[in-house]
């Protein structure tokens, strides 16, 4: 079975510019949540996809946006770079959407610099 | 979003049981009490989760307290490799406004030699 993995893992941008970042989820896994991970703090929740869906969104603006492909895979879409953007980019993927019982499966992130 | 109270850190010896408390007083009632930890350099990783009875795993057990506004993950026996940010997080389903992980700042966990 193979894990959640990311790319890339590291990324450097300047401001103003536009980046997208890749997920493959947990084999068998329709459901992947993106977090961002600012040093020092708790990952925060920026939108999960279900069946290609965005189906639940946190406080993020709308330029982080993001896809779910037929098999699951997902990617994240920042537009717009800014110096707060620096951070590690979390994915998760589980099973069954937006249930409170199911447990997620982290990627090792990717670590974005904004310059 | 349900709130979370956690220490900031704690320490324990190696071979030492580890009591990890955590309060979430806002709590709804069809939430479940998920508990991940982060280890350096790592993604979060799940360890247990719960409704209303305590649970048991490989890794932990959890302890809910009757009135649901408090919980207690429990290592047995730590290790070095138990060193990590623990979180404590309230989930609900979507009927509850709450399916969202909120993260808070957890607790840091060191384990002595």
């Amino acid at each position: 079975e193979t894990g959640v993995t990311q790319s890339p893992t590291h990324l450097i941008k300047t401001r103003g510019q536009q980046v997208t970042l890749r997920c493959s989820s947990q084999s068998g896994h329709n459901t992947v949540s993106w977090y961002q991970q600012a040093l020092g703090q708790g990952p925060q929740f920026i939108f999960q996809y279900y069946r290609e869906e965005e189906n639940g969104r946190g406080n993020f603006p709308p330029r982080f946006s993001g896809l779910q492909f037929p098999n699951y895979s997902s990617e994240l879409n920042v537009n717009a770079l800014e110096l707060d953007d620096s951070a590690l980019y979390l994915c998760a993927s589980s099973l069954g959407g937006l249930a409170g019982n199911n447990e997620q499966f982290f990627g090792p992130g990717t670590r974005l610099t904004v310059l | 979003d349900a709130k979370t109270t956690q220490p900031n850190s704690m320490e324990s010896n190696e071979e030492e049981p580890v009591h990890l408390p955590c309060n979430h007083s806002t709590i709804s009632g069809t939430d479940y009490i998920h508990w991940y930890r982060q280890l350096p350099s790592q993604g979060p990783e799940y360890v247990i989760h719960g409704l209303t009875s305590n649970v048991n795993n490989r890794m932990a057990s959890l302890a809910i307290a009757e009135d649901r506004k408090s919980s207690t993950l429990i290592l047995h026996r730590a290790t070095l490799r138990d060193a990590a940010v623990y979180y404590c997080i309230p989930r609900g389903g979507t009927t509850s406004g709450t399916y969202k992980y909120i993260f808070g700042t957890g607790t840091r966990l060191k384990v002595l030699a």
